[in-house]
């Protein structure tokens, strides 16, 4: 069974930069025809696709964070990662990974626990 | 900036059923496939309904779905308390090429 967990620091101070990773066990990254995204959801409030990553390194950014969002993939770890910089209180929220299917026929079969990321000084 | 609408909310007896609607345009819905997705309380969302209206493994055929043009159903038969969730619809934007989820909907058993 595919797991996913991300790590990463609980509390970001303002205009920092925020960084998590996602790291994949009991499956490759690598596997074929799989995306691999980071998804969050502010307190109280609902979903919201930040970007998606092919292991090849083509990724896929949610135009309202286009400016602030960098995902990477390193294949060696099986793992991926987000930045998202200048942040605000806004972007506090559950910051989730989760594996998708591609494109038009794009769903979230698996999915991490998600982690609580406070932007707070 | 949820760009498929869902009812807030939607309620039930035990034994009963409900429907969920999703609704979006032709870029989204009307031309990828829609998934479904649960979430219970304090957790993360899981796959409920995927390609509009399979199950994967594991989940009971009280829930499924359909896709009609620009709108998509989640149903629910069979109501039970622990269905007691958020429910989200969710699919690719083509012309935006991003993933949109909707905007949420409460299932309450009364």
């Amino acid at each position: 069974q595919l797991q996913l967990q991300e790590s990463g620091p609980g509390l970001v101070k303002p205009s920092e930069t925020l960084s998590l990773t996602c790291t994949v066990s009991s499956g490759s990254i690598s596997s074929t025809g799989y995306y691999w995204g980071w998804i969050r959801q502010p307190p109280g409030k609902g979903l919201e696709w930040m970007g998606s990553i092919y292991y090849s390194g083509t990724t896929y950014y949610n135009p309202s964070l286009k400016s602030r969002i960098t995902i990477s993939v390193d294949t060696s770890k099986n793992q991926f990662s987000l930045e998202l910089r200048s942040v605000s209180a806004a972007d506090t929220a559950v910051y989730v990974c989760g594996r998708s299917t591609g494109d038009g026929t794009a769903y979230f079969d698996y999915w991490g626990q998600g982690t609580l990321v406070t932007v707070s000084s | 900036q949820s760009v498929l609408t869902q009812p807030p909310s939607v309620s039930a007896a035990p034994g009963q059923k409900v429907t969920i609607s999703c609704s979006g345009s032709s870029s989204d819905i009307g031309n990828c496939f829609v998934s479904w997705y649960q979430q219970l309380p304090g957790t993360a969302p899981k796959l409920l309904i995927y390609e509009n209206n399979k199950r994967p493994s594991g989940i009971p055929d009280r829930f499924s779905g359909s896709k009609s043009g620009t709108s998509a159903t989640l149903g629910i038969t069979g109501l039970q308390t622990g269905d007691e969730a958020e429910y989200y619809c969710g699919t690719w934007d083509s012309s935006r090429t991003v993933y949109v989820f909707g905007t949420g909907t409460k299932v309450t058993v009364l």
